[in-house]
């Protein structure tokens, strides 16, 4: 499976402020996905950023609050904007694997504490 | 709305016994399904896929698949501690129509606790 890395790791930010999440993967994919996951809850799917095209949002989640950019096949961005407490979450990239059977390999996440 | 339903436990079992997870899910039209392993502070790491009816062992796991009552399982046997973590049950459904798009939902997870 492919080697995915995020940045940061994890972060503490003041309410009102922006945080961009990095993606990379050590090999070229498709499609890259984009989860939350907040406290004792499961994971949520934010957005699916295919690569040459917009991303595609889930009911609930506006580009204007986590703008997405997927500038070449191996990176993706994520822009939490205008933070609040309940942002506070573990953000997931993952991306599509190489079977198929449409299985997903998920980066080690992003602790965003918001205060 | 499409949904996975798991159990969300804890699920205690003891060391060397087989641990049992279930998963529901709504759409009858997915056609794979997952089961990730999460340990606390960690991302999800995959485990087992199944998309065919029946079972399908890996060492000491068996996913098993039956469509028709859209239920899918996990089993473990041998249990060890290093088992201990929460499992999510993932399924995957197509985005809009015609396309090859898709997405995974996921269940709610169920928390294993291994005892030495």
């Amino acid at each position: 499976s492919a080697v995915i890395s995020q940045k940061p790791s994890r972060d503490i930010c003041q309410r009102g402020t922006s945080l961009t999440i990095q993606c990379q993967v050590d090999s070229q994919v498709t499609m890259m996905f984009w989860y939350r996951q907040q406290p004792g809850q499961s994971l949520t799917l934010i957005a699916t950023a295919n690569q040459g095209s917009e991303a595609t949002y889930e009911s609930g989640f506006v580009i204007d609050k986590f703008p997405i950019s997927r500038p070449n096949l191996t990176f993706s961005t994520l822009t939490v904007s205008n933070m609040s407490p309940e942002d506070s979450s573990i953000y997931l990239c993952s991306v599509e694997g190489q079977g198929a059977v449409d299985e997903q390999y998920f980066g080690p996440g992003t602790r965003l504490t918001v205060t | 709305q499409k949904e996975v339903e798991q159990n969300s436990g804890p699920l205690s079992v003891p060391e060397g016994a087989i641990a049992s997870l279930n998963c529901t899910y709504s759409d009858r039209g997915s056609q794979s399904f997952f089961w990730y392993r999460q340990y606390s502070g960690k991302s999800p790491e995959l485990i087992m896929f199944i998309y065919s009816n029946g079972d399908k062992e890996d060492g000491r796991f068996t996913a098993q698949l039956n469509k028709a009552s859209q239920y899918v399982s996990l089993l473990i046997r041998d249990s060890q501690p290093s088992d201990s973590a929460t499992y999510l049950c993932a399924v995957n459904s197509l985005i809009g129509s015609g396309g090859s798009n898709y997405k995974l939902t996921f269940g709610k997870g169920t928390l294993l606790t291994v005892n030495p």
